[in-house]
């Protein structure tokens, strides 16, 4: 069984279009985050929540909104894509806070034409 | 910006030799962690350090960490080609329960 799973693996889209990435975990995690990796392999955290409460939010557009319907899940979507959004985005979990490790999702590779 | 600077950015080295990266922070943290990321594919964690420990061991890895200097060093020994990859340092400080990444090492292992 996959821990942390992510929806879809590859999504290309034009520009100007709203799309959605789901994640899900199995693990009992109580946090889960989206991290944005971008050309360069730099990954930055944009939004982190733990028990369906945003913590964490990075300086995003207001284009990305995350959603958590129970701690097991974590959606992003955003709105009116750009080509800059092109990216590797990736879900992650942990137990408590800081102390542990992340488990990361495989990404979702997003191309924006 | 990034919380850490790895060096070196790439690393090659033939199998069976060791493989050392080092990482470089900026602010106090709570801990440290060290990642492998594959072509292609997610992180996966592979040691945290304690910022009060100054080093660990799990099977080929050995990672130290130096608070006075905001350093640390990954060392793989006996590397092999399966451990082809970027590895990237990882802290996490404050209240806030975040990761900050590094800009990552990229090592390849030939035969």
């Amino acid at each position: 069984d996959t821990a942390v799973s992510q929806t879809p693996k590859y999504l290309v889209t034009q520009m100007g279009n709203d799309k959605s990435i789901k994640c899900e975990q199995n693990l009992g995690h109580d946090t889960m985050y989206w991290y944005k990796q971008d050309s360069k392999k730099f990954l930055k955290i944009m939004f982190s929540y733990n028990n369906k409460e945003l913590i964490i939010n990075e300086t995003v557009p207001n284009r990305f909104s995350p959603k958590s319907p129970d701690k097991a899940h974590l959606n992003l979507h955003i709105n009116s894509l750009e080509l800059g959004d092109s990216a590797v985005y990736f879900c992650a979990s942990s137990q408590g806070q800081s102390d542990y490790g992340y488990t990361f999702g495989s990404g979702t590779r997003l191309t924006v034409v | 910006s990034q919380q850490g600077e790895e060096d070196p950015q790439a690393l090659s080295i033939q199998e069976g030799e060791n493989a050392t990266m080092n990482c470089s922070y900026k602010t106090s943290i709570n801990n440290l962690q060290w990642y492998r990321q594959n072509s292609g594919r997610g992180l996966v964690h592979l040691i945290l350090i304690r910022s009060n420990e100054r080093e660990k061991h799990s099977g080929r890895l050995r990672v130290t960490l130096d608070t006075s200097k905001k350093s640390s060093s990954l060392l793989i020994t006996a590397s092999r080609a399966a451990d082809t990859a970027s590895y990237f340092c990882a802290t996490t400080g404050g209240t806030a329960s975040k990761l900050t990444f590094g800009t990552g090492t990229r090592l390849q292992v030939t035969l």
